[in-house]
């Protein structure tokens, strides 16, 4: 059964730690993405990574890192210079020249 | 500057009538819009698509309208049923050299179709 994991759906983090989400997707997609949903405010673009051991700042970087070790996975970190982390996070992933992107079922931090 | 705009945050219309969805864009440099369908504390799911060459792509109850000169797209749900509220985003992709696979989102609209 193919398809995108994040854990955990839920996180809780008291203010200036870094926290790590975890994006696993057995798709055997090339290209994978965070997006940041917050209310009213749609999907905004963190970061992306169209292959392995590649990856480009979105519109809201600022704060996040990211790794594409594994063609599999890309965890997201959000460090504590993110000034609102608590938001509800989504992973996404597609083929390569395919504009179709496959969502994830979210974590939602909350940092406290 | 937001490149894809909803306009409108809410929507609610009666089962078995149509949902009538809108999405303006200001960049005329994307090349498929895309609708995708969200319920609460779940990801978007793929719903439908269109390229920009085309004015309309239909997928049973869902159809897709294009308006390139009015850089304007519409999603109309006939009948809307009940499982239909969620709320809907509209994407659409940049034409970027390099392929970039990256979407552009609105804010997303919620529909609620009442029994």
């Amino acid at each position: 059964d193919g398809g995108i994991t994040q854990s955990p759906k839920y996180l809780f983090r008291k203010e200036g730690q870094n926290v790590t989400l975890s994006c696993e997707q057995n798709l055997n997609h090339d290209a994978m993405y965070w997006y940041r949903q917050d209310p009213g405010q749609g999907l905004r673009l963190i970061y992306y990574s169209q292959i392995v051991n590649d990856f480009q700042k979105g519109d809201i970087a600022e704060g996040y890192s990211v790794s594409r070790e594994k063609k599999e996975s890309f965890p997201l970190t959000v460090t504590s210079a993110q000034k609102n982390p608590t938001a509800f996070y989504l992973c996404a992933s597609s083929h390569r020249g395919n504009y179709e992107q496959y969502f994830g079922p979210g974590t939602r931090l909350t940092v406290t | 500057d937001q490149q894809v705009k909803q306009n409108s945050p809410s929507l609610s219309v009666q089962e078995g009538r149509i949902s009538i969805l809108n999405c303006d864009y200001t960049n005329s440099m994307f090349d498929y819009f895309l609708w995708y369908k969200k319920y609460p504390a779940e990801g978007p799911t793929f719903l439908i698509s269109i390229s920009s060459i085309k004015d309309k792509n239909e997928d049973g109850r869902f159809t897709v309208f294009l308006n390139k000169s009015a850089k304007h797209l519409s999603l109309h749900i006939v009948p809307s049923q009940p499982g239909d509220s969620a709320v809907y985003f509209c994407a659409a992709r940049p034409l970027t050299q390099g392929g970039s696979e990256k979407l552009v989102f609105g804010k997303g609209m919620k529909l609620t179709v009442n029994p």
